[in-house]
């Protein structure tokens, strides 16, 4: 099982760049990187997922170095709105959801 | 699409009662889970289906818990007797394969036993 380790908290200011680090010492070949976004009283919601070096969406950049120990979630220009809690989970696919392990995640804090 | 969507929102009951909690997942998901979420041990994955078939109940608590999938589009997750320590927000998920983790999780199910 690929656990995950990432900062508890963070805090920023609004319009600055936030990077997130997850180490994943134990990652298997198959596993993939994903994180999501989870807002107060709402579900969990994908943001961007990765296998090796750089992924980049409308949303997000995923940064993933060879080795793939760890992986950085980049957040370009931060809103209040980005204030949420970001988790990394490391797994194969669906079909081996049983490995899927959330953690605790980043409490992301923007600040005005 | 609507996406997940779950029922009820809210419920509150007391220790001892039956409680059943709905999904309906995205149309054309083949994989549907069930999740919970607690202060204390935070997003755990209790089971979750394939074309409506149970793959891993591993995260199943305990007896009291069980879950079932009739048809692609329903599903739920049921708890007898309830006990004050089931409190939790339940969330439940669904997707498609080929897209690695990439789940869509409905509003979730805030449950209060008292």
């Amino acid at each position: 099982l690929a656990k995950t380790t990432q900062p508890i908290s963070m805090d920023s200011y609004e319009g600055q760049e936030v990077n997130i680090t997850c180490s994943h010492n134990n990652i298997a070949t198959n596993d993939y990187i994903t994180w999501y976004q989870q807002f107060p009283s709402q579900g969990p919601r994908f943001i961007i997922q990765g296998y090796k070096t750089k992924v980049t969406n409308e949303v997000a950049s995923l940064f993933i170095p060879a080795d793939r120990k760890s992986s950085t979630l980049s957040l370009p220009r931060v809103s209040l709105s980005d204030t949420a809690v970001y988790y990394c989970l490391v797994g194969p696919d669906q079909t081996g959801a049983n490995n899927l392990f959330f953690g605790t995640g980043t409490r992301l804090t923007v600040i005005p | 699409d609507a996406g997940v969507i779950q029922s009820p929102r809210h419920e509150v009951t007391e220790m001892g009662q039956e409680v059943t909690l709905r999904c309906k997942p995205i149309s054309g998901h083949d994989y549907l889970f069930w999740y919970r979420q607690t202060m204390m041990r935070g997003l755990e994955l209790l089971i979750y289906f394939n074309n409506n078939v149970p793959i891993d109940d591993s995260g199943m608590p305990e007896d009291r818990f069980s879950a079932k999938m009739p048809n692609a589009s329903f599903s739920t997750l049921k708890i007898q007797p309830s006990e004050p320590r089931d409190s939790a927000v339940y969330f439940c998920a669904s997707s498609t394969p080929g897209t690695g983790n990439e789940q869509f999780f409905g509003p979730g199910t805030r449950l209060t036993v008292l």
